[in-house]
């Protein structure tokens, strides 16, 4: 089915350790899209990747898009406290804009 | 502005109860999505509308759940009759969805149902 994977589930980092996860697709994506979810919260939007090789920053916060546009990652720098959360890829398979989205990456910092 | 609105926030149920769980989208989206989100799970997408018309309910579990959209401001989902199975947070998600197709959702803070 259509699907996303992204790894690691779960991401256990001393405050300071940086922090990636990463998405993959077997087939090519249209775009790419990063969500960040806090303990008892919602999805909130982070970012979205079009072009093949994109690399877009955010403060401490820095995403990549593949080259193929098929893998995306999310990487943190010097993690602290706020980062605490759930990080989301999603993905659009078609133009009706069906957005799925993949397990999530669980990242808890130890302070 | 406001933001999506869903409600209830919290909802306990028994079994065979009907649930029915409402949102508002934001004023100017014209696509709104029902996600539910489980540990195991993760966030499923149960159904999406383009200007009030479902698009695709393939992730709908069961004929127990029904979703509509009478107009651009409000949306239900309804599960009849709820199962234990059914205990979730149910999310909307709405978009101003543009020429690319590309959605940016705006969720809302969820509606925590259990099934009892």
């Amino acid at each position: 089915g259509q699907q996303v994977m992204q790894i690691p589930q779960y991401q256990h980092v001393q405050e300071g350790e940086d922090f990636t996860t990463y998405c993959n697709s077997s087939t090519t994506l249209s775009n790419i899209q990063w969500y960040k979810q806090r303990p008892g919260g919602h999805p909130v939007f982070l970012i979205q990747l079009v072009k093949s090789g994109e690399v877009k920053k955010q403060k401490r916060l820095t995403f990549q898009f593949g080259e193929a546009k098929k893998n995306s990652s999310l990487h943190i720098t010097a993690t602290q406290t706020t980062d605490v959360g759930t990080y989301f890829c999603a993905v659009i398979y078609n133009q009706g804009g069906k957005l799925i989205f993949g397990q999530g990456t669980e990242l808890s910092v130890k302070p | 502005d406001a933001g999506v609105i869903q409600s209830p926030r919290h909802e306990v149920t028994e079994m065979g109860q009907e649930v029915t769980l409402r949102c508002k989208p934001i004023s100017g989206h014209n696509s709104l999505f029902w996600y539910r989100q489980t540990m195991m799970r993760g966030l499923e997408l149960l159904i999406y509308f383009n200007n009030n018309v479902p698009i695709d309910d393939s992730g709908m579990p069961e004929d127990r759940f029904s979703a509509k959209m009478p107009n651009a401001s409000f949306s239900t989902l309804k599960i009849q009759p709820s199962e234990p199975r059914d205990s979730a947070v149910y999310f909307c998600a709405s978009a101003r969805r543009g020429f690319s197709g590309a959605n940016v959702l705006t969720f809302g803070a969820g509606s925590r149902l259990t099934v009892l």
